[in-house]
């Protein structure tokens, strides 16, 4: 099956540090990635999307200079967190979707998260 | 507003035991509906996807229903297994050409020894 690999598993840094975490698609060409935030016993807020090649959608709320998106290639895209403060803290998720026709059927595949903790 | 709205919050059940989650929403338009079992500090994985047009859809253990009369689904699990102990979350797709999704907070399962 389509696998989501998502790096760093776990993050502990302090206040001010830029934090950078990989999204990569193992096994097929993600045309699009998307970012979801998920804090405790809450539902995944989806924060952007983007397309290989093009500038990241950011929703509505979500700073574009604090969350930085890079999606260069069909099976990388990168979230740099910058200047992250204590309330950055929170389970950061990553998914892919391979696009093609009928593409809102398409399924999501989703990496295994990354907690970022900032001290 | 996009509401989906799971229940019950959670859930306690023994090995073994079957039980169903629920799922209502009002999302439009709608495209699909998804169910995904998510386990504490993991990604989520895909159980069902439905479309408009379809009713049941199973995979193993599990049974996903659609009515998208009354805009409600529900999720089936049959002969529990420890393993199965996880957050089970409704996702409803808007068809908008593009992949937004609109996620429900979740069903905590325990199944019990």
């Amino acid at each position: 099956g389509a696998v989501v690999s998502q790096h760093p598993s776990r993050v502990i840094c302090k206040s001010g540090t830029s934090v950078k975490i990989e999204c990569r698609s193992l096994d097929f060409q993600a045309t699009t990635m998307f970012w979801y935030r998920q804090f405790p016993k809450q539902s995944l807020m989806l924060m952007a999307t983007s397309n290989e090649g093009s500038k990241a959608t950011y929703e509505q709320g979500v700073e574009k200079d604090k969350f930085l998106i890079n999606h260069a290639s069909l099976t990388l895209s990168t979230l740099t967190v910058t200047s992250a403060h204590p309330e950055d803290s929170s389970f950061y998720i990553c998914s892919a979707s391979g696009g093609g026709q009928a593409y809102s059927n398409q399924p999501q595949h989703f990496g295994d998260g990354t907690r970022l903790s900032i001290l | 507003k996009n509401q989906v709205e799971q229940s019950p919050q959670s859930l306690i059940i023994l090995e073994g035991k079957n039980c169903t989650l629920q799922c209502n929403y009002t999302v439009s338009p709608f495209s699909n509906l998804r169910w995904y079992k998510q386990d504490t500090g993991r990604g989520p994985v895909s159980l069902t996807i439905m479309t408009f047009s379809e009713n049941t859809k199973s995979n193993g253990r599990y049974t996903a229903t659609l009515d998208a009369d009354t805009k409600q689904s529900s999720l089936h699990i049959t002969a529990s297994q420890l393993s199965d102990s996880a957050s089970y979350i409704c996702v409803v797709t808007l068809n908008t050409g593009f992949q937004k999704l609109v996620f429900g907070t979740g069903t905590r399962l325990l199944v019990s020894p």
